[in-house]
């Protein structure tokens, strides 16, 4: 069974860069979607972007557009996301998640997620 | 962007109780709605996918409905278990978005 594992929690300044992984094991990797999802403290969810790393492209949620890069490392089963000009309205938990179908490069239910990471930027 | 909108925003129900969460996107979004449980701390669950279709594991006394703009997600039987956060998602256009989530409490 696939597993998600993300990096640890990161504390950050205002205007300064994080970067966040999202490791898979146990299954296979390449053919299907991995988005971001992320939830400010006591908010709902949030999509963010995500990827097919077989396919190498990322979308953006325009939202974020300009500040998000989303990309992958099939050698490692890893996706990363770096989230640049850090305010403090990105203090949130963020997610990776996995979509549940196999192949094509589109995205639609997330069963299998990450454990989370918790981002706070604080000056 | 769609824009999902669900109801009530909280709820309090007895055990044994039929919990029923309302989502309406804002426009027609065929069959592409899923459900998902969120517990306290937790990274959210599938629970229904394709509007209608139970996830693997999933206990059948949950359940969905609809298409087009109006869904329904119903808990047959509340348990204490089922204490959590619900959202609906609709994956028809991108970006992706979720509703702003139905909190489930034991009366």
């Amino acid at each position: 069974q696939v597993q998600l594992v993300q990096s640890g929690a990161e504390v950050k300044k205002p205007g300064s860069s994080v970067k966040v992984s999202c490791k898979a094991s146990g299954g296979t990797f390449s053919s299907h979607a991995i988005s971001w999802v992320r939830q400010a403290p006591g908010q709902g969810l949030e999509w963010m972007g995500g990827i097919t790393p077989s396919f190498g492209t990322a979308n953006y949620a325009q939202k974020f557009q300009g500040r998000d890069t989303i990309i992958a490392d099939e050698s490692r089963s890893t996706v990363y996301m770096e989230l640049s000009s850090l305010r403090s309205e990105d203090t949130a938990v963020y997610y990776c998640a996995r979509d549940r179908t196999d192949g094509g490069n589109s995205y639609d239910a997330f069963d299998i997620w990450g454990q989370g990471t918790m981002v706070t930027v604080s000056s | 962007d769609i824009q999902m909108t669900q109801s009530p925003s909280s709820l309090s129900a007895s055990v044994g109780d039929r919990v029923t969460i309302t989502c309406q996107a804002s426009q027609d979004i065929s069959n592409y709605l899923n459900w998902y449980q969120q517990k306290p701390g937790k990274a959210p669950k599938l629970l229904i996918y394709d509007a209608s279709n139970l996830e693997t594991g999933v206990p059948s006394r949950f359940s969905g409905s609809g298409s087009g703009t109006d869904f329904t997600f119903t808990i047959s039987s509340l348990q204490p278990e089922d204490i959590a956060t619900y959202y609906c998602q609709q994956y028809d256009n991108l970006p992706l978005s979720f509703g702003g989530g139905t909190k489930v409490e034991i009366k």
